[in-house]
């Protein structure tokens, strides 16, 4: 079966940094997503992780240790307009194959 | 930037009616999804397509459902004999080969009544 598991919610104050963990535990692993989605809108693509480690992509950053099963998405600067839920996803056999969601984090930024 | 064009934005349909989805996807992709979210919900797959075929369904994609891509550009899903339960938000995403980056559309809220 598959298990992603991240918080529900979080706030955070316009300026700061916020992480957001995810922890997974897939039968097979191919790589994780970070997807950013605004109420009523779209999915929209921030990050693929397959490796190990951090990559960084202007305010956003995107760590995986696949032996422990482990994401974090970490926003710096937070903007106002970062108010969204971030969804992290797996997929497991390869690039193609579908993606599974988790339930996502409602994240609040506070003025 | 190219995008994925779902219609209509937003279908209100009664409980037993059929209804079609549509979506058009990037030109030059060729795997193509269809995901749905119930509000307030998870974005769960429903089916991926390849090469003029399904290649994976999810259980919710039961003899309700088909895909079809007619003329080589749309991509649809039909749901046969609509259900109060069917309402949500469905996503059409596609991506190249040898990419990573999936993108969606922007949706088709259904409504049954």
């Amino acid at each position: 079966g598959q298990n992603i598991d991240q918080p529900t919610e979080m706030t955070a104050t316009e300026g700061a940094i916020v992480q957001i963990n995810c922890t997974y535990q897939t039968s097979g692993f191919n790589g994780l997503f970070w997807y950013q989605q605004h109420a009523g809108e779209a999915p929209t693509f921030l990050s693929y992780n397959v490796l190990d480690g951090l990559e960084e992509k202007g305010r956003f950053s995107s760590f995986l240790s696949r032996s422990k099963g482990y994401s974090y998405l970490l926003l710096k600067e937070l903007q106002m307009k970062d108010s969204a839920s971030y969804l992290c996803a797996v997929n497991r056999m390869n690039r193609d194959d579908k993606i599974i969601f988790g339930k996502g984090t409602r994240l609040h930024i506070l003025p | 930037e190219p995008e994925v064009t779902q219609t209509p934005s937003h279908q209100v349909t009664q409980m037993g009616q059929e209804v079609i989805l549509r979506c058009v996807p990037i030109s030059n992709h060729l795997y193509f999804y269809w995901y749905r979210q119930i509000l307030g919900q998870k974005v769960e797959f429903l089916v991926s397509f390849y090469n003029n075929e399904i290649s994976e369904k999810s259980e919710i994609f039961d003899d309700q459902f088909s895909v079809e891509r007619p003329d080589g550009s749309n991509f649809t899903l039909k749901i046969r004999s609509t259900k109060l339960e069917d309402s949500a938000m469905y996503f059409c995403a596609s991506h190249p080969p040898l990419s990573n980056g999936y993108t969606f559309g922007s949706g088709t809220r259904l409504t049954v009544v």
